[in-house]
C-alpha cells in the first residue's frame, strides 16, 4: 500500500516570501499522479497543482511551483510571493494510475502567513 | 474541472438518528468518491459509488452504517445511520472526470450530539 507522509506539522512564512512544503511518499509503483490540494478555513478542497510520474519537468502553476524527485520519492511544493490567502492546510495525495482512483493523503500541514 | 454541489453544507444531529447527504456533480462522471475528515485529521475515503454498481467500502467502514446511493453519473448520497458523537466529522464528495485527477465538493460539516 502506498502511504504519504507530510513531516511539517505547521509551517508559516512572511507575506512576500517563498516558503517550501515537503512531502514523500511510499511506492512500488511506477506510474502515479501527485497532487497538492489547499483546504482553507471554508474547508473546500482545492486542487492545486498535479504532477505525473512520468514526466520529469516539474509542474508549475503560476506562484505555485513543485519539486518531483521520483528517485528519491519526494515531491515538495514551493510558494512564491506568499500572499495572505495562501494561509490553509496543504495536503499532498498520491494517486495510482492502476485502476480505483483512491487517493492517499498526507496528514496536512498548516500554513501561516505573517503579514 | 467539475462544480461540485453538497446539501446539507452543515447539520447538527441527535445521536441515533441518521442523516443524508448529497452530492451533485454539473457533469456526468463515472467514479464518485466519499471521504471523512475527522476533527483536525486528514481525509480517509469511505467508499467509491460507481453508477450501476454497489459501492465499494474501505476497509473499517461497512455498508450498514454508511448506505450509498448512486441512481445516476450527476447524483450520489451517502447516510450516516445511528450516529454518534464520533461521527462528527466533515464529509466530503468527490469525483474523478479523468484518470488523472479528482475535484471536491465544499464538504458536510456535521455535529452529532
Amino acid at each position: 500500500a502506498q502511504t504519504v507522509t507530510q513531516s511539517q506539522p505547521e509551517m508559516s512564512v512572511q507575506e512576500a516570501e517563498t516558503v517550501t512544503l515537503s512531502c514523500t511518499y511510499d511506492t512500488s509503483e511506477s506510474d502515479y499522479y501527485l497532487f497538492w490540494y489547499k483546504q482553507p478555513p471554508s474547508r473546500q478542497m482545492i486542487l492545486v497543482i498535479r504532477q505525473e510520474a512520468y514526466k520529469q519537468q516539474n509542474a508549475t502553476e503560476n506562484r505555485f511551483s513543485v519539486n518531483f524527485q521520483k528517485a528519491a520519492k519526494s515531491f515538495s511544493l514551493k510558494i512564491s510571493d506568499s500572499q495572505l490567502g495562501d494561509a490553509a492546510m496543504y495536503f499532498c495525495a498520491y494517486l495510482s494510475n492502476f485502476g480505483n482512483e483512491k487517493l492517499t493523503f498526507g496528514t496536512g500541514t498548516r500554513l501561516t502567513i505573517i503579514p | 474541472s467539475a462544480v461540485i454541489s453538497q446539501k446539507p453544507s452543515r447539520d447538527i444531529c441527535q445521536r441515533g438518528t441518521s442523516l443524508t447527504i448529497q452530492c451533485q456533480v454539473d457533469s456526468q462522471v463515472t467514479m464518485m468518491f466519499w471521504y471523512r475528515q475527522q476533527p483536525g485529521q486528514s481525509l480517509t475515503l469511505i467508499a467509491t459509488a460507481n453508477q450501476g454498481s454497489e459501492a465499494t467500502y474501505e476497509s473499517g467502514f461497512v455498508i450498514d452504517k454508511f448506505p450509498i446511493s448512486r441512481p445516476n453519473l450527476t447524483f450520489s448520497t451517502l447516510t450516516v445511520s445511528n450516529m454518534s458523537p464520533e461521527d462528527s466529522s466533515i464529509y466530503l464528495c468527490s469525483v474523478a472526470p479523468g484518470p488523472e485527477t479528482q475535484y471536491f465538493g465544499p464538504g458536510t460539516r456535521l455535529l452529532v450530539l
